[in-house]
């Protein structure tokens, strides 16, 4: 069964500061690993979407890499804003869509 | 414009009662989710659909149901046998079925049964 994995489960960092995401699953048979950012109260917004041929996308400031192989897959940050504050979840795509438990990020003026 | 919408946004239930939420996208996908989000939890998988008139249990199934007889219309029956129903609930779509395709979600219905 496949399990996602995120940590650290929050974290606090100064505004500027770049910063990593990370994210692991058990089964490495999968067609692809999304990001999403979800603000309180509010449905999920899609980041990024690796597909399993590839191993990294990039979007402005966000940079998602995917190492099947190893289980792993992170997102970067670049240069991190107030606004970025919230919750980041990713999900593996396989036969069924499974997320981790997401990451509470908090950025600090 | 195309998206998913999810209706009604907040919903109040007597225990003991069956209530169904609304989830229509126009955006032609095939596969339909329904997910449920506790406090604090990532988004647990209820069921899903991969095509019209077919469905699987995802996770956890139990005191739902479910129908697909429109591509656009997925909706979820929350009922009296679902012992812990308060839960923010979301319903996304994808083009392409198991789970090949990008994931778009609805903005959620927050049921709370007094």
């Amino acid at each position: 069964k496949q399990e996602v994995t995120q940590i650290p489960a929050a974290l606090s960092v100064p505004e500027g500061e770049n910063l990593v995401l990370n994210c692991s699953f058990t089964d490495s048979a999968i067609y692809n690993l999304q990001w999403f950012r979800q603000d309180p109260g509010k449905g999920l917004t899609s980041l990024l979407l690796i597909q399993s041929s590839q191993r990294e996308q990039t979007s402005g400031r966000l940079n998602a890499s995917l190492d099947k192989s190893s289980g792993r897959s992170t997102l970067y940050i670049a240069a991190s804003q107030p606004g970025d504050s919230a919750t980041y979840l990713c999900a593996v795509g396989d036969d069924k869509i499974i997320f981790g438990k997401g990451t509470r990020l908090h950025i600090l003026p | 414009d195309g998206g998913i919408t999810q209706s009604p946004k907040y919903l109040f239930r007597k225990e003991g009662q069956n209530v169904t939420l609304s989830c229509e996208q126009n955006l032609n996908h095939d596969a339909m989710y329904w997910y449920r989000q506790d406090p604090g939890q990532g988004l647990r998988l209820i069921y899903y659909s991969q095509i019209v008139n077919d469905f699987q249990k995802g996770d956890i199934a139990e005191g739902y149901s479910v129908s697909r007889e429109k591509k656009e219309s997925f909706p979820l029956t929350v009922t009296s046998a679902q012992k812990n129903p308060t839960a923010f609930y979301l319903c996304a779509s994808s083009m392409y079925s198991r789970g090949t395709g990008e994931l778009f979600f609805g903005e959620g219905s927050r049921l709370t049964v007094l």
